[in-house]
């Protein structure tokens, strides 16, 4: 069974950092490109990042461009993503999600605020 | 970056047909194909169909998907209370290097 499990959210003040995990099981973690989408409070989805199985290439959405760093550790099964100048904007719940969006995680809250 | 068009909400009978869009273009939905997904209020998301308009596994014959152009469908049969739910469209742009999603469609089932 595909499980995609988050952790690290929690409450930052603007500017601030952190970092987000996600711990995959249930496939071949290698063989697949990972992502993170978000999903503001009663807004819609927005897909934050994707890196691919390999590790390379790297794509990010505009509004992350410079602040979030996507990455993966395959022995470790383990995605990552490194939060860096938080904004008010960014609060969401994040989630780890497989490839084409098939799987999904349950999510972790990041709370940006002062 | 601009996203997919879909309409905010659609409503519809009980065991009657709904039939949802997702509007892209050429560098993404006409291209690539659209995914559509799931979300009952507090779930995370759930896959109905791939880009290719394939159900996994578990995912009920009520639920097809097909697409014209740059505007992709779901439609669902048989319409029960449980269909009423968030539905989001998903499909890469490979111009922009990006994914990108709809708005999402609010269904109700009346």
């Amino acid at each position: 069974e595909v499980q995609l499990v988050e952790s690290g959210g929690g409450l930052v003040q603007p500017g601030g950092s952190l970092r987000l995990s996600c711990a995959a099981s249930g496939f071949t973690f290698s063989n697949y490109g990972m992502n993170w989408v978000r999903q503001a409070p009663g807004k819609g989805l927005e897909w934050v990042s994707h890196i691919s199985g390999s590790g390379g290439p790297i794509y990010y959405a505009d509004f992350v461009k410079g602040r979030f760093t996507i990455s993966r550790d395959n022995a470790r099964k383990s995605l990552s993503l490194q939060m860096n100048s938080l904004r008010d904007e960014d609060t969401a719940l994040y989630f780890c999600v497989r490839g084409t969006m098939d799987y999904w995680g349950q999510g972790t809250l990041v709370n940006v605020s002062s | 970056q601009a996203g997919l068009t879909q309409p905010p909400s659609v409503s519809q009978g009980l065991r009657q047909t709904a039939t949802l869009t997702c509007t892209g273009n050429h560098n993404n939905v006409g291209n690539q194909g659209a995914a559509w997904l799931q979300q009952h209020q507090g779930l995370p998301p759930k896959l109905l169909s791939d880009r290719s308009n394939n159900r996994p596994s578990g995912i009920s014959e009520r639920f097809s998907t097909s697409r014209s152009g740059n505007t992709a469908s779901l439609t669902i049969t048989g319409l029960q209370p449980e269909d009423e739910a968030d539905y989001y469209c998903s499909a890469w742009d490979s111009d922009l290097t990006v994914w990108m999603f709809g708005g999402g469609t609010k269904l109700t089932v009346l």
